[in-house]
């Protein structure tokens, strides 16, 4: 099967400061990823994605990068807020059968 | 606009009993994905449809899981009989358009507890 991997399974942060999660993906033939964040009692919630024809994109306060030499994609989360603190998954669409692997997951703290 | 609806949220059940997940999803789209979620293997994918008809359920542990999905805007995940192990947060999606080529929107899961 498929295995995406975080480095960092836990990472804690000051109000205010900004925060880097990474992911690294297994499968090269993967061509579109996102990252969500799970709250306490929720489900994955879509936070922004990206597809392997760029390298970045940016969105509300989230920037993703994607490096595809080292199969490797990040999660940058300006001036982090208490609100950001839950858990991120990033996920891949690999192949055979264009479902989507999910990593184990990165828990995220905010520091008041 | 309403999201990926799940009931029960929450379910107590002893073992040995039948259990039934039920999922609506977003309306429009066209698969459907269960999941389990667990501290130990965190998010597996048990099945998936599209346009109603399973896809690929290799995930799906054992003879004691089954999944429906009649129509467009409803399918069930049951598990008969139930044990302890099956004990998980239970997650539906569902996505438009190709799997895999856009984003899958989630319920808020339903907590299983098999005692």
């Amino acid at each position: 099967g498929e295995s995406v991997g975080l480095h960092l399974p836990t990472l804690s942060v000051q109000e205010g400061d900004n925060s880097i999660i990474n992911c690294a993906y297994s499968n090269s033939a993967s061509d579109y990823f996102i990252w969500y964040k799970q709250e306490s009692g929720k489900g994955p919630q879509f936070i922004i994605d990206i597809r392997s024809n760029m390298d970045k994109r940016q969105g509300q306060r989230v920037t993703v990068l994607l490096n595809k030499t080292v199969k490797h994609l990040s999660l940058q989360i300006a001036a982090t807020q208490p609100g950001d603190s839950a858990v991120y998954f990033c996920a891949e669409n690999g192949s055979p059968g264009n479902q989507f692997y999910f990593g184990t997951g990165t828990s995220l703290t905010v520091i008041p | 606009d309403a999201g990926v609806i799940q009931s029960p949220r929450h379910e107590v059940t002893e073992m040995g009993q039948e259990v039934t997940l039920r999922c609506k999803p977003i309306s429009g789209h066209n698969s459907l994905f269960w999941y389990r979620q667990t501290m130990m293997r965190g998010l597996e994918l048990l099945i998936y449809f599209n346009n109603n008809v399973p896809i690929d359920d290799s995930g799906m542990p054992e003879d004691r899981f089954s999944a429906k999905m009649p129509n467009a805007s409803f399918s069930t995940l049951k598990i008969q009989p139930s044990e302890p192990r099956d004990s998980a947060v239970y997650f539906c999606a569902s996505s438009s358009g190709q799997p895999g080529k856009l984003p899958q929107h989630f319920g808020d899961g339903t907590r299983l507890s098999i005692l």
